[in-house]
């Protein structure tokens, strides 16, 4: 299986702030790499697919980029919505494995 | 507009039986694969089963292999998950996810709220 690691595990942040995730995979995996926010009692939510392609409707303060087994995501001005866990996913191949998550939380 | 409904969910004895529901609408199910994702209290997202859009091609996680059977009713737009053998760490929120694939990239664009399975004595 594909491991998916994230870091950092959680992070504190200001509004305004801009922040980056990093997502690595234990293998090559193209650019076969979402990204999906989840609130506290919600469910996920796509954000980015294909490592740097945004989903309809997601802000543009959102971007990503990456290929092979290095990706990132960024918040470009953290904004009080975007407090939640991030997590990314491989679509390379089965099992479609996530990272273990990435907390952002207010400083 | 897309929704994904959950249900089934619920309280079961070790080695108990559930099976889960997931009813689909505002989009053509028969076209799209399914998968179930679970998550354990506090943790992380886990996938768990994936089913093709005729039903023809199933994967399960080596977790819940043997034990868990996806299947679908386009007819009824309906996608199910049959948990057998239930074990303390199949506790989690379970949801279904439609499974969007573009240019050949895959990934999961809708989900829904999520049923809560809870496995304990």
């Amino acid at each position: 299986d594909i491991q998916m690691t994230q870091s950092p595990s959680s992070l504190s942040a200001s509004e305004g702030d801009r922040v980056t995730i990093t997502c690595r995979a234990s293998q090559s995996i193209s650019s076969y790499l979402n990204w999906y926010q989840q609130k506290p009692g919600k469910a996920p939510k796509l954000l980015i697919y294909a490592a740097s392609s945004l989903q309809s409707g997601v802000p543009s303060r959102f971007s990503a980029s990456g290929s092979g087994t290095d990706f990132t995501l960024t918040i470009s001005s953290l904004q009080p919505e975007d407090f939640a866990t991030y997590y990314c996913q491989q679509s390379y191949t089965t099992p479609r494995t996530f990272g273990q998550g990435t907390k952002v939380e207010i400083k | 507009e897309v929704q994904l409904v959950e249900s089934g969910g619920g309280l079961v004895q070790p080695g108990g039986s559930l099976r889960l529901s997931c009813a689909a609408s505002g989009f053509t199910f028969s076209s799209c694969a399914m998968n179930w994702v679970r998550q354990a209290p506090g943790k992380g997202l886990e996938w768990v089963s994936y089913i093709s859009s005729s039903g023809s091609t199933i994967y399960y996680a080596d977790s819940v292999k043997g034990r868990f059977t996806i299947s679908r009713d386009n007819a009824k737009n309906s996608l199910y998950l049959q948990m057998n053998s239930l074990r303390d760490e199949d506790t989690a929120v379970y949801y279904c996810a439609r499974d969007l694939g573009l240019s050949g990239w895959r990934y999961f664009d809708y989900w829904g709220q999520g049923t809560l399975v809870t496995v304990s004595s």
